[in-house]
């Protein structure tokens, strides 16, 4: 699977839009780029997917550039109970390899009043 | 919709002892189910893949033997440690795929807390 590159840590002030970058240079054609999220002590939640075109769903937007080299998760809005560490993901197909996701180190998030 | 739990949602046991870990689909059928371990301040880290009625896929550096995972049902899957060691004090979280689509989400249970004294 492609490697992803994000910042450690970035800061928010809340009811501002949160920009959390990802890098995923060596990212394939087949390769579908996915974000979740951890808040403290709890499970993934699953935010957003996409291969090449924009996304949008009621928690966020993510948007790829056109080299797919790169992408962007977007928190219209970040309220406090967005601080979480934010994870970019990049992986196959889930019919390839039994739909496993790999981990990296994620961005920590956290929105100050 | 899509919700997994696992029980318990704490475990305090002493060296030497076993525990198990539950993780269930409570409102879905998954065939597949993933057991991830996380230490303080660090990522997940996925331990094996769990199919249901076949033996679990162990990712490299898991000892099989140590973390046995059984999937029984469409809806079961259990992780038990093995003659736990305090290094084994540890973030248990488990990971469900639905059965019968292309779905590429994943939900995740809300983690099982381990510490061995």
């Amino acid at each position: 699977d492609a490697k992803t590159t994000q910042p450690t840590s970035m800061d928010c002030a809340e009811g501002r839009a949160a920009n959390l970058p990802c890098n995923h240079s060596t990212i394939s054609g087949n390769e579908y780029v996915y974000w979740y999220r951890q808040i403290h002590s709890q499970g993934p939640q699953y935010i957003i997917h996409g291969l090449k075109n924009n996304e949008t769903n009621e928690m966020a937007s993510l948007i790829i550039t056109e080299d797919r080299k790169s992408s962007t998760l977007i928190l219209p809005h970040a309220t406090l109970r967005d601080t979480a560490v934010y994870y970019c993901i990049v992986r196959p197909a889930v019919y390839n390899q039994g739909g496993k996701l790999i981990f990296g180190q994620g961005t920590e998030l956290s929105v100050k009043p | 919709g899509a919700v997994v739990s696992q029980h318990p949602s704490r475990v305090i046991c002493k060296s030497g002892t076993s525990v198990k870990i539950e993780c269930r689909s409570l409102d879905f059928q998954a065939t597949t189910m993933f057991w991830y371990r996380q230490f303080p301040k660090q990522s997940l880290m996925l331990m094996a893949t769990s199919n249901e009625g076949s033996k679990a896929t162990y990712e490299q550096g898991v000892e099989k033997d140590k973390f046995l995972i059984n999937h029984a049902s469409l809806t079961l899957s259990t992780l038990t440690v093995t003659s736990a060691h305090p290094e084994d004090s540890s973030f248990y979280i488990c990971s469900a795929r639905p059965a019968g689509r292309l779905t590429y989400e994943q939900y995740f249970g809300p983690g099982t807390r381990l510490t061995v004294t």
